[in-house]
């Protein structure tokens, strides 16, 4: 059984450039967030998709956008990246249907760094 | 409002000693759920534990043992006779309703030395 997963791994980007980052859900999840953790910080929440749909926003600026395939896999993206970007982007998974406090997986992240 | 604090920002420890990671959260609600996780140097955040508001029983689950004590609102994380593969950062989570988002603490990081 596959639990989250995300690619790429690693990536460096430079000021002002775009960046997709990809995420599948563990096995029978329906519900991906992402999250975003600077480096010596605890990761905070960007947004939730659920049956497509974006479904809850943290506290990130309309450059942070995302999408949410059928196949419940996720992308999120960054545009007019900034230097304060850099840090670990983790996806979570977790099955939301029965809208009861399921446990929440999480990828190995993927590490952007913006020069 | 929701939080989360850990005040242990690092944690130094010798193979063999106990060690317990402090947790203490605030939330209005009266359902909610608290999390733990392991974060290695890898990145990936492995979950440890959930639970419940409504189950204060505390749990056990190898050298890892967890007290929730809703009267002082704290989840503490106590670690058995620790090892060098304990090393990592520890996050506490709490989640105040159910599909909604996890507010992270800052962590701790515990480091064992052999």
């Amino acid at each position: 059984d596959a639990g989250v997963t995300q690619s790429p791994t690693h990536l460096i980007k430079t000021r002002g450039q775009q960046v997709t980052l990809r995420c599948s859900p563990k096995s029978g999840h329906d519900t991906v967030s992402w999250y975003q953790q600077a480096l010596g910080q605890g990761p905070q929440f960007i947004f939730q998709y659920y049956e497509e749909e974006e479904r809850q926003r943290g506290n990130f600026p309309d450059r942070f956008s995302g999408h949410q395939f059928p196949n419940y896999s996720s992308e999120l993206n960054v545009n007019a990246l900034l230097l304060g970007d850099s840090a670990l982007y983790l996806c979570a998974s977790s099955l939301e249907a029965s809208r009861s406090g399921n446990t929440i997986y999480f990828g190995e992240g993927s590490w952007l760094t913006v020069v | 409002a929701q939080k989360v604090t850990q005040a242990q920002t690092e944690i130094s420890v010798v193979e063999k000693e106990d060690v317990t990671l402090d947790c203490v959260y605030e939330t209005r609600d009266t359902t909610y759920y608290l999390f733990w996780y392991k974060q290695p140097p890898s990145g990936e955040l492995v979950f440890l534990i959930r639970r419940n508001s409504f189950d204060e029983q505390n749990e056990i689950s190898g050298r890892y043992s967890w007290n929730f004590q809703k009267s002082t609102s704290s989840f503490n994380f106590t670690i058995t006779a620790s090892q060098v593969v304990d090393s990592a950062v520890y996050f506490c989570a709490l989640r105040y309703q159910a599909g909604t988002a996890l507010i992270f603490g800052k962590g701790t990081t515990l480091s064992v030395s052999s």
